[in-house]
């Protein structure tokens, strides 16, 4: 049973087109939702930490919120450097490791 | 830099042969965790060390899989008899009280 799960799988925009990605997830007693960006060949890069509903983070063209479902990822007019695949994980209590869902690759063109 | 530092980076074995690969994890975290990730996945959890107690280990662990962290510091996962389907990227993370962090991977290629 998928805990975490990204949609879209793919997603490709021109510069400066905003769009969101989901991330839903069916964990019970949350303990934080995690933002990654990872690159080809790197190891995931941390973004953001939601820990309850209606919270709310923002670095540069990112922001991320989070529901009692699912969070989203806004990204307000993206440059190609943007393109990357983002990850969603979940942790449940405060030792479990987290639990990610496959990603969104995004491709910003120019 | 203060980072997660893992190598080798990338590492070709032939099947049948033991890899060990390593992880520095940033030196205030007491928590580390072993991930395997392959094309078109998420991270999945193998284990956990807190200092040097191995605390958790996932079924996808089997038997030819190893880790240590002696002393609380570096942790090291050994794969003994390769095969195929052990082609992945291996990614070791630390935490301290919140965010994990990644080091840039060992990438394994089994032929």
């Amino acid at each position: 049973e998928d805990q975490v799960t990204q949609s879209p799988e793919a997603l490709r925009l021109q510069e400066g087109e905003s769009s969101s990605l989901n991330c839903s997830y069916t964990v019970s007693g949350l303990r934080g939702l995690f933002w990654y960006r990872q690159d080809p060949g790197k190891g995931p890069e941390f973004l953001f930490t939601l820990y309850s509903a209606g919270e709310e983070k923002e670095k540069e063209r990112l922001k991320a919120t989070l529901t009692k479902k699912e969070s989203f990822l806004h990204i307000t007019a993206p440059k190609p450097e943007d393109s990357a695949t983002y990850l969603c994980a979940v942790r449940q209590s405060v030792n479990t490791p987290l639990v990610f869902g496959k990603g969104t690759r995004l491709s910003v063109i120019a | 830099d203060t980072g997660v530092s893992q190598n080798p980076r990338h590492k070709i074995t032939k099947r049948g042969q033991n890899v060990t690969f390593r992880c520095d994890p940033i030196s205030e975290h007491n928590r580390l965790y072993w991930y395997r990730q392959t094309l078109g996945q998420g991270p999945e959890f193998l284990t956990y060390f807190q200092n040097e107690a191995q605390l958790e280990k996932s079924r996808l662990l089997s038997d030819r899989f190893s880790a240590e962290r002696p002393k609380g510091s570096f942790s090291t996962l050994e794969i003994q008899r390769t095969e195929q389907g052990d082609s992945a990227m291996y990614l070791c993370a630390s935490r301290g009280d919140t965010e994990a962090f990644f080091g840039q991977g060992t990438r394994l290629t089994v032929v």
